[in-house]
């Protein structure tokens, strides 16, 4: 969707570097989030935002930090990458009554 | 924790036959969405229920929302090699805007 950049699309890290993943939106929506997808596990949420500055976990949260300082940036900051945290992460938006997803960005932890 | 189970997680079946998908919660959801997603790519979302007992169609697609909120079905008719994906479904909790995933159904149709 056009409205929702991921970047990068693909990253390759070493174990115990810190990653951050953007992810910027045309929508002018309140709500971001981020999510993980893995095999057998499905999309599981990370964090997620309700407005600039306004943050609040999600059921993985461990090991991940977001910022957001502008309506239209949200971050997602890996502070020291384990092997457990390689996976495609999404980011999404919402007005209400379902997501737009971004293309995603698959990273790897060596 | 809330938990949306997907049956069947695999279905691979021939150009022009139909399948129903399911997706069942013990909880209550304030609605509920389905998603396809090709290879690559991030879920797409196709319908958004909000109803108890709402049916949804979108071309050959039927979408139903379960009376108590807690669970929907995905019908296809006449399946084409285009509807191959990943279909998921998702429960918004109420007075969130977060949603709960499925697992997901893999789909293959097959020319």
């Amino acid at each position: 969707d056009a409205g929702i950049t991921q970047s990068p699309r693909h990253k390759v890290t070493e174990t115990g570097t810190p990653v951050t993943l953007r992810c910027h939106q045309t929508e002018n929506h309140r709500y971001m989030y981020w999510y993980r997808q893995d095999p057998g596990h499905g999309l599981r949420l990370i964090h997620y935002s309700y407005g600039v500055k306004d943050t609040d976990k999600g059921e993985v949260s461990d090991g991940y930090s977001v910022s957001r300082s502008k309506t239209e940036d949200f971050l997602l900051t890996l502070e020291s990458a384990t092997s457990s945290q390689t996976s495609v992460y999404f980011c999404a938006t919402t007005a209400g009554y379902g997501y737009t997803f971004g293309s995603g960005t698959r990273l790897t932890v060596v | 924790t809330q938990l949306l189970e997907q049956s069947p997680q695999f279905l691979s079946i021939q150009e022009g036959e139909n399948l129903t998908v399911y997706c069942n919660s013990s909880s209550v959801f304030s609605s509920l969405q389905w998603y396809r997603q090709e290879p690559g790519e991030g879920p797409v979302l196709l319908v958004t229920v909000v109803t108890g007992g709402e049916v949804k169609k979108l071309k050959r697609l039927t979408f139903q929302f379960g009376d108590a909120r807690k669970d929907s079905s995905l019908h296809i008719t006449a399946a084409q090699p285009g509807d191959t994906g990943l279909y998921l479904c998702a429960g918004e909790t109420p007075g969130t805007y977060k949603y709960i995933f499925g697992t997901g159904t893999r789909l293959k149709v097959l020319a």
